[in-house]
Formats: structure tokens, sequence, C-alpha cells
């Protein structure tokens, strides 16, 4: 089955400075989609990058960046200039091509952001 | 753009009730799915669509039950509702197998 592994429960960064937050998943496919996700107090559920596996590149959006490392099945995301809106709940997600699986999309457990000014 | 729009925002319902949430995507859509989140989780999926008269179980399917009549509805039914189907439930839509863009949640509490 797969999985995807967020090993930080929460994490602080003081505002403007740079922050990593990490992922791990499992899988045997050869093909899929990565994604994070921020959750703010809202509830509402933002993607904020994604990544796809075919892809060598890591990808960007402005202040956010990913280091995907396929053969360590590794995929952090890197926020830049932190700021007081980027506190959030992160989820890490994994997104299968094969719609049969019953595991075909699967989120982590998510890791809690504390931007401090 | 109203995108992904779900009612109601917050429900009580008590042991043995049902209800239907309702979702709604104007993006013309291929794809929907429910998910829900307990608390400190991530989302687990319990049911999707991959197009309008299609339906497949998630994760997590066991007392929902969901229709796909048009490309823009997905209403996901809970029949005899259990303490255990609390929780904060999300619809969410895309084109493909690609990006989903979700709803702003249901939250559902059952007594």
């Amino acid at each position: 089955a797969q999985t995807v592994t967020q090993s930080q429960p929460e994490m602080s960064v003081q505002e403007a400075e740079t922050v990593t937050l990490s992922c791990t998943y499992d899988t045997s496919e050869s093909d899929y989609y990565l994604f994070w996700y921020k959750q703010p107090p809202s509830r509402q559920m933002i993607l904020v990058i994604r990544q796809e596996a075919y892809k060598q590149q890591n990808a960007t959006e402005n202040r956010f960046s990913v280091n995907f490392q396929k053969a360590a099945k590794s995929f952090s995301l890197k926020i830049s200039d932190s700021q007081l809106g980027d506190a959030a709940m992160y989820f890490c997600a994994y997104r299968s091509l094969d719609m049969n699986r019953d595991d075909k999309i699967i989120f982590g457990k998510g890791t809690r952001l504390h931007i401090l000014p | 753009n109203a995108g992904v729009t779900q009612t109601p925002k917050f429900r009580i319902l008590k042991i043995g009730q049902s209800m239907t949430l309702q979702c709604t995507q104007d993006m013309n859509h291929n794809y929907m799915y429910w998910y829900r989140q307990d608390p400190g989780m991530g989302l687990k999926l319990i049911y999707y669509s991959v197009g309008a008269g299609i339906t497949d179980k998630g994760e997590v399917p066991n007392g929902y039950n969901v229709s796909r009549s048009t490309t823009e509805d997905f209403p996901l039914r809970l029949e005899l509702a259990a303490p255990s189907q609390t929780s904060v439930y999300f619809c969410a839509s895309s084109r493909d197998t690609d990006t989903q863009y979700f709803g702003p949640g249901t939250r559902l509490t059952v007594l």
C-alpha cells in the first residue's frame, strides 16, 4: 500500500526566514503526482505546489519550492521569506495515475507551521 | 468564480438520522471526490467519480453513498448516521488525474 509520512507534527519559523517541511512516501509505481496543500484556519484546502514524478526538475511557485528526490522517495517543501499569512497546516499528498487502486490518493497527517513575528 | 461549493457548512445529526451533503462545481471538471478529515489527520477518500453516471469507492466508503447524475453535482448521502461519522467533509474536483480544487468543507457532528 502507498503511504505518505510527514514526520514533523509542528514547526515554527521566524518571519522572513526560510523553513523546510519534510515528506516521505512509499510506492512501487514509477509515475505519479505529488502535492503540497495548505489549510489555514478557514479550513479551505489550497494547492501550494505540485510535482510530476517523471519530471526531474523541482517545481517552484514564487516563494515555495520543492526538493524532489525520487530515488529516496522524498518531497520536501521549502518556504522562503516566511510571512505571517503562511501560518497553516500543510499536507503532503500522493496521487496515483491508476484509479483502480484503493489507495489512489493518500494524504499525510500534516505539519502545523507557526510564523513568529 | 464559484469553483466548488458545499452545503451545508455545519450540521448536527442524531444517531440513526440520514442526510445528504451537497457539492457543486462550475469548472466542467470530469472528476469529483469526497473526503473526510478527522481531527489531527489528513484527508481520506470516501468516494470519487470520473464522470456523470460513474462512481467508485475510495479508502473509507462504508456508511456512505454517492450519485453523479450531472457533471456539476456530486451529493454524498449518509444513511443511519453514527458517531464515527463525526468529521469534516470536503468535496473536490479535477479536470483529470491532476490538481484537485477543494470546497470549503462541511463540519458534521453526530450525537
